[in-house]
């Protein structure tokens, strides 16, 4: 079946950097995006990014701008966020998401998720 | 930014019970509109895509409905195993796409 498989747990220093994998199985990785979600402890679902795994594109929330990298290495069929400048406020389960919609377009909704990789940001 | 409203907060019903959970969006979304079922300990779940298209493997007493601002996610018999958070998410305007706050179901 679909999986998304996270990297494990990270513990980082306030205003260092974190770089999370979400490695696909069991399909053709390379037609679909991925979406990333990240939930702080206790709150709901905020959608950070995409990126399209067919063609490099990426739209980031407003919020993360300038902070934010997602990519994707076709050859092995995993896609990474990177986090710049961590704050208290960033810790969070971050998920990754398949994104059905395919060739470079979002279809929107997320069909299969990743397990979740915490990420705790404290000095 | 879209704002997605959801409503009640806190449903409490016994098993064999239906259910339904409210969502409206702050603009018109058509039906590009997802729920998502998230147990305690889990990840996401995609339930329902389009307003009212179940995803694979999800029971038929799952339902959605709805189109423009309004939106019901229906479970028509309660199961032990429904228990959870529910979020709605619009994927009509971007970025960014917005869920709800979630809706949490306990089965009494």
């Amino acid at each position: 079946q679909i999986q998304l498989v996270q990297s494990g747990a990270e513990v980082k220093k306030p205003g260092a950097s974190v770089k999370v994998s979400c490695k696909a199985s069991n399909y053709t990785s390379a037609k679909y995006g991925i979406s990333w979600v990240r939930q702080a402890p206790g709150q709901g679902l905020e959608w950070m990014g995409w990126t399209s795994a067919h063609n490099g594109n990426t739209k980031y929330a407003q919020k993360f701008q300038g902070r934010l990298t997602m990519t994707t290495d076709t050859s092995t069929g995993t896609s990474y966020m990177e986090l710049r400048s961590l704050r208290s406020d960033d810790t969070a389960i971050y998920y990754c998401a398949r994104d059905p919609g395919g060739l470079g377009t979002s279809a929107g909704m997320m069909d299969y998720w990743g397990q979740g990789t915490l990420v705790a940001v404290s000095s | 930014e879209i704002v997605m409203t959801q409503s009640p907060a806190t449903l409490s019903a016994s098993p064999g019970e239906r259910a339904t959970l409210s969502c409206r969006a702050s603009q018109t979304i058509s039906t590009n509109l997802a729920w998502y079922q998230q147990r305690l300990g889990q990840a996401p779940r995609l339930l329902i895509y389009d307003a009212s298209t179940r995803a694979t493997g999800i029971p038929d007493r799952f339902s959605g409905s709805g189109s423009g601002t309004e939106f019901t996610l229906t479970i028509s018999s309660l199961q032990s195993e429904d228990s959870a958070v529910y979020y709605c998410q619009q994927y009509n305007n971007w970025p960014p796409w917005t869920f709800g706050q979630g809706a949490k179901v306990e089965i009494k």
